[in-house]
């Protein structure tokens, strides 16, 4: 299957650590992304490639796969990080998919 | 400062064609891979194709007999044609740049009779 399965929702208390998963065969062979969604607005990728941070993406946000599953994980979560979370890769057939997403509450 | 800006019909009937551009602003838009994504309302992200650096074109299979994605170097602009549409169809669709750094605004799409 070429299918990402991410947990719906997940809420963190402000300040602490969170970490979303995404999980499926292509991760085995192909790194994944990680997106940021705030409602309204289009995509912003915070993880590239497994775990490398584009420019201007706070150092709170890491990312790293192990086996079929990928991680990001935001330590020190803050109120702006609330918002759907999205990875992505490449599947086996060389096409790209999208994770069912994460939305992540701040509390 | 890149930016990609969008534009295309936001209403359609069943049956007609979508026609959507994403124009590259600020940079040029050879050398790199273009893909189209949409979102449903309320739903999640789905990649809908992209465009190589040599202009292969490489499909999402579920969509692949109904869409065309091209680039016109000439005017720095991407293009996506999506036939046959239905109410399915209807979503925010975006362009993105190499490795989704970049991404378009955004156009909403509906499909209504």
């Amino acid at each position: 299957s070429s299918d990402l399965t991410q947990d719906p929702a997940v809420s963190v208390a402000l300040g602490q650590t969170v970490r979303i998963t995404c999980q499926g065969d292509s991760l085995k062979n192909f790194l994944p992304n990680w997106f940021q969604q705030k409602p309204g607005q289009a995509p912003i990728l915070v993880i590239h490639l497994r775990n490398n941070r584009p420019s201007g993406i706070p150092d709170r946000f890491s990312g790293s796969t192990s086996g079929n599953t990928a991680s990001l994980t935001i330590t020190g979560a803050q109120a702006e990080d609330e918002a759907d979370y999205y990875c992505n890769s490449r599947d086996n057939s060389g096409f790209y998919v999208f994770g069912t997403g994460t939305k992540v509450t701040v509390l | 400062q890149v930016q990609l800006q969008q534009w295309g019909a936001g209403l359609l009937k069943p049956s007609e064609t979508l026609s959507l551009t994403c124009a590259v602003y600020g940079g040029s838009i050879e050398g790199y891979y273009w893909s189209w994504i949409r979102q449903p309302p309320g739903k999640g992200l789905e990649w809908i194709g992209e465009i190589n650096r040599r202009g292969t074109t490489n499909y999402n299979p579920s969509l692949k007999s109904r869409i065309v994605i091209s680039v016109d170097t000439s005017k720095s602009h991407l293009s996506l044609r999506l036939n046959s549409v239905t109410a399915a169809d209807t979503a925010v669709y975006y362009c993105a740049r190499d490795g989704f750094e970049l991404w378009g605004q955004g156009t909403l799409v509906t499909v209504s009779s």
